[in-house]
């Protein structure tokens, strides 16, 4: 089945900064990738995704990445703000459907003032 | 447009005991997953109801059951509960069951078993 892996799990950043968060996957027949961002005591939200015919995707502050040679997908975020404090999980859905998803471990992201 | 509901949001239960949690869907979604979340494991696949058929399964025990109504709700019942059963139980729904759908979560259902 599909592996995915989350770096790092933890990240601090100042305000205006940019945060990074890189995942790879195992299986080659994934072809859907989600973000979510998570903050205590709530759901999972959906903040971008991108599906494997696209390399880029960009939303205001955030970007998403995909290599599928190397199987590397990465969320970029610009301008970080306090609000953007909070858990991001990535995902991948191992070629089957967009409903079955491997999710990664989870990387904390904490905006300094 | 109302969001993934589900019910109850917390409970607790004893071991040995069975629990049902419910999930009604966006309005228009046929599809339905069932996610695990727990701070050691972390988000883990259930299973996926389609049209009332079960579509996927993840790794969970037989003790993990659901089903899903023709008007897409659904549920998931665990038997015999343990205590690693605790975790907060998250649905999801999209219009359809392919990889172009984009899947929603609900706020989840809090399940502590003593």
């Amino acid at each position: 089945g599909e592996n995915v892996e989350q770096h790092p799990s933890t990240l601090s950043v100042q305000e205006g900064d940019s945060a990074v968060i890189k995942c790879t996957y195992s299986d080659s027949a994934s072809n859907y990738f989600p973000w979510y961002k998570q903050e205590l005591g709530k759901r999972p939200q959906l903040i971008i995704d991108i599906r494997s015919n696209v390399g880029e995707k960009k939303d205001q502050r955030i970007a998403v990445t995909l290599n599928k040679t190397a199987k590397h997908f990465s969320l970029h975020i610009t301008e970080t703000q306090p609000e953007d404090s909070a858990v991001y999980f990535c995902a991948a859905n191992g070629g089957g459907t967009a409903s079955k998803l491997t999710f990664g471990t989870g990387t904390r992201l904490q905006v300094t003032l | 447009k109302a969001g993934v509901t589900q019910t109850p949001r917390y409970l607790i239960k004893t071991r040995g005991q069975q629990v049902t949690l419910s999930c009604s869907p966006i309005s228009g979604h046929r599809s339905v997953s069932w996610y695990q979340q727990t701070p050691g494991q972390g988000l883990q696949f259930l299973f996926e109801y389609f049209s009332e058929t079960q579509r996927n399964k993840g790794n969970f025990p037989g003790r993990f059951s659901g089903r899903q109504f023709s008007n897409s709700r659904s549920e998931m019942n665990v038997s015999t509960l343990e205590l690693g059963d605790s975790a907060l139980y998250l649905c999801a729904s999209s219009k359809g069951s392919g990889s172009g759908n984009t899947i929603y979560f609900g706020e989840g259902s809090w399940l502590t078993v003593v």
